[in-house]
């Protein structure tokens, strides 16, 4: 059964900061996701990465299979950003694993 | 852009009661998936459906739980006799082929008094 950890669980930041969010995992997995909720409850879903790395607009999202290891970066953050971003691993017919999640507030 | 769209939003029932959760996922979509989020905790898998049939199930997908896929287009998750902890938001998802990005429905808030 994987096991999948983040970090940090609360962040607090102000607008302008460099944001990065770690994730890792216990198994080898086929893909790591990266998901975005907002206070409402919606899922988003960001990225869906099995090597190096992916970006879109101020997202960057790493993942480093050897280490079983993968980081979300959020340049330029924006109080728009704040939301609970949560790593997932797994994919295909299988069911995703879920980090707890993590709180984030950017601060005007 | 589609979107998987799930109904209703909010359902509140008595304990004990039957409840059956909707989703329609994207049109061309062949792998759906239900999960579940107790309030303050981790979302986490309940089953996922290919080929009109359970590819995989977690240990919470027990004997009181059902999928079906009654038309072309729905995709239901049936509650049998609820029970106060399966309060809980619903999620519903799909995705193209495996090994795709999941696209996840708004959730069915469900509270069972």
């Amino acid at each position: 059964k994987n096991e999948v950890e983040q970090s940090p669980q609360n962040l607090t930041a102000q607008e302008g900061e460099f944001i990065t969010i770690n994730c890792s995992y216990s198994v080898g997995i086929s893909a790591l996701h990266w998901l975005q909720q907002h206070p409402g409850g919606g899922i988003v879903s960001l990225f869906m990465l099995s090597s190096g790395k992916k970006k879109h607009g101020r997202l960057i999202a790493t993942i480093n299979i050897q280490e079983k290891h993968s980081s979300l970066h959020i340049t330029a953050s924006h109080p728009r950003d704040s939301a609970v971003y949560i790593c997932a691993a797994g994919g295909g017919a299988d069911g995703l694993t879920f980090g707890k999640g993590t709180h984030l507030i950017i601060q005007p | 852009e589609p979107e998987v769209t799930q109904t209703p939003s909010h359902q509140v029932t008595q304990m004990g009661q039957e409840v059956i959760l909707r989703c329609v996922p994207i049109s061309n979509h062949l792998y759906f998936y239900w999960y579940r989020q107790i309030l303050g905790q981790k979302v986490e898998f309940l089953v996922s459906f290919y080929n009109n049939e359970i590819s995989e199930k977690s240990e919470i997908f027990d004997d009181q739980f059902s999928v079906e896929r009654p038309d072309g287009s729905n995709f239901t998750l049936k509650i049998r006799s609820t029970k106060l902890e399966d309060s809980a938001m619903y999620f519903c998802a799909s995705s193209e082929f495996r090994n795709q990005p999941q696209h996840f429905g708004d959730g069915t808030r469900l509270s069972i008094l």
